[in-house]
């Protein structure tokens, strides 16, 4: 384990409220990826980036914003316009991004709505 | 467009007995396949991927090009295997290069 750390572990969000959930890596990678992972859904894309100050949509980006200002770390925003918020979402880097790269992920933050 | 299908949801083997997990996949040229399995309380992790052409704790997947398929398979299953296995497809050009699509997964349980 380590590499990749995600916080919280557990994440309550009010009706309205934005919450940003961390993702932070020391393995030197260039791409990180963010995941939401539902029950019976397997894991969906929602933002990823390959380089620092870029990134590109996922398949279910919307309610979702990210930035890249740094190498290590990735962080998710979880917008009041997401209006299902409830899942366990994951973070994984990869050394650049490329073709058939092994993608290395975090333990995970689930995201519970109050 | 780039699809990955587990067709089942769940497997239950008992321990020694053969198992496959089914995985098939829709993509326009020759994408990458990998398998990913996340044990219980661990990070989902790598179990192996057809570029290297391995075996890992006894498992191996082939690529069946014909039938889009790429099913992961052990002849003697454990109970230490029983996991949620992913299989996932990695885009080879465009706006897929890199990506990974995953299917929805197969919750693999062993019965001593």
């Amino acid at each position: 384990d380590g590499g990749i750390t995600q916080s919280p572990k557990y994440l309550f969000r009010k009706e309205g409220q934005n919450v940003t959930l961390s993702c932070e890596q020391n393995l030197n990678h260039d791409a990180m990826y963010w995941y939401r992972q539902d029950p019976g859904q397997g894991l969906r894309l929602i933002y990823y980036s390959q380089i620092v100050n870029d990134f590109q949509k996922g398949d279910i980006a919307e309610g979702y914003s990210v930035s890249r200002e740094k190498k290590e770390s990735f962080p998710l925003t979880v917008t009041s316009a997401q209006k299902n918020p409830t899942a366990f979402y994951l973070c994984a880097s990869s050394i650049y991004g490329g073709v058939a790269e092994t993608q290395y992920f975090g333990p995970g933050t689930r995201l519970l709505v109050l | 467009a780039q699809r990955v299908t587990q067709p089942e949801k769940l497997l239950s083997v008992f321990k020694g007995a053969p198992v496959e997990l089914k995985c098939n996949y829709s993509y326009s040229g020759s994408p990458e396949l990998f398998w990913y399995v996340q044990y219980s309380r661990q990070r989902l992790q790598l179990l192996l991927r057809h570029i290297s052409r391995e075996s890992i704790k006894g498992f191996t997947a082939d690529l069946n090009k014909g039938e889009t398929s790429f099913h992961l398979k052990k002849p003697f299953a454990q109970e230490e295997d029983s996991a949620m296995y992913y299989c996932a497809l990695s885009g080879v050009r465009g706006s897929t290069l890199g990506r990974l699509y995953f299917g929805r997964g197969t919750q693999l349980t062993v019965w001593p």
